[in-house]
């Protein structure tokens, strides 16, 4: 079933902070979130595991909340260049059935 | 480091033909998954592949198949093309998936 993403889409200014939610109504092992722009590949974030280990890049959080089966991904002091949709996508268990992924959230940073 | 590759970039294909995409893996990858990205969607599973094996199959008709080759690279083929299969089809790699997956720059497929 497909994850939930909120907002649909956000407009900030630069230096700004924002959070994007993922939520699903199946118990997950893991949640990723990529970012993808116009016209490119999605790109990997972040991964957070069941039981609370996580990977990704430094600068960027995120959190998993395993009760709710909830991520949030947050955006502090935003730059001109996370702009782009991004997605989370859910895993249920061993990744034989791939990414579950939502339908993204839209993030402009202006200037 | 070369990333995930894929051939070709663009196809046109006509209503009922075959098409061949093509997908590098990065080295040392042993998993390749394959993904449909219609526009102004999130990508939707359609095969993962690990070893040679299919793992997994999302759900796609029995038009869509795959298949993986000893050096890791794989090919999706779809068949009886419909113009419902126009879209950007991504091909993602892994050495193991918690370090998350690779994708590719993805084949823009246009079924007229």
């Amino acid at each position: 079933q497909q994850p939930v993403q909120s907002p649909q889409a956000v407009i900030l200014r630069e230096g700004e902070d924002a959070v994007i939610n993922c939520s699903s109504s199946k118990a997950l092992y893991s949640v990723h979130w990529y970012r993808q722009k116009h016209g490119e590949a999605p790109v990997f974030l972040m991964i957070l595991l069941k039981g609370g280990e996580q990977k990704g890049h430094e600068k960027i959080s995120a959190s998993f909340n395993e009760k709710k089966q909830q991520s949030s991904l947050y955006l502090t002091a935003s730059q001109l260049s996370y702009s782009g949709t991004y997605f989370c996508g859910t895993e249920r268990g061993g990744g034989a059935d791939g990414l579950t992924f939502g339908k993204g959230t839209h993030l402009i940073i202006q200037p | 480091d070369a990333g995930v590759t894929q051939s070709p970039t663009h196809l046109i294909k006509t209503r009922g033909q075959q098409v061949t995409l093509r997908c590098s893996p990065i080295s040392g990858h042993k998993s390749v998954s394959w993904y449909q990205q219609v526009l102004g969607q999130g990508p939707q599973f359609i095969f993962q592949y690990y070893e040679k094996e299919e793992r997994g199959r999302g759900n796609f008709p029995d038009r869509f198949s795959a298949r993986q080759f000893p050096n890791y690279s794989s090919e999706l083929n779809v068949n009886a093309l419909l113009l419902g299969d126009s879209a950007l089809y991504l091909c993602a790699s892994s050495w193991t998936g918690i370090y998350g997956y690779t994708f590719g720059s993805g084949t823009r497929l246009t079924v007229v």
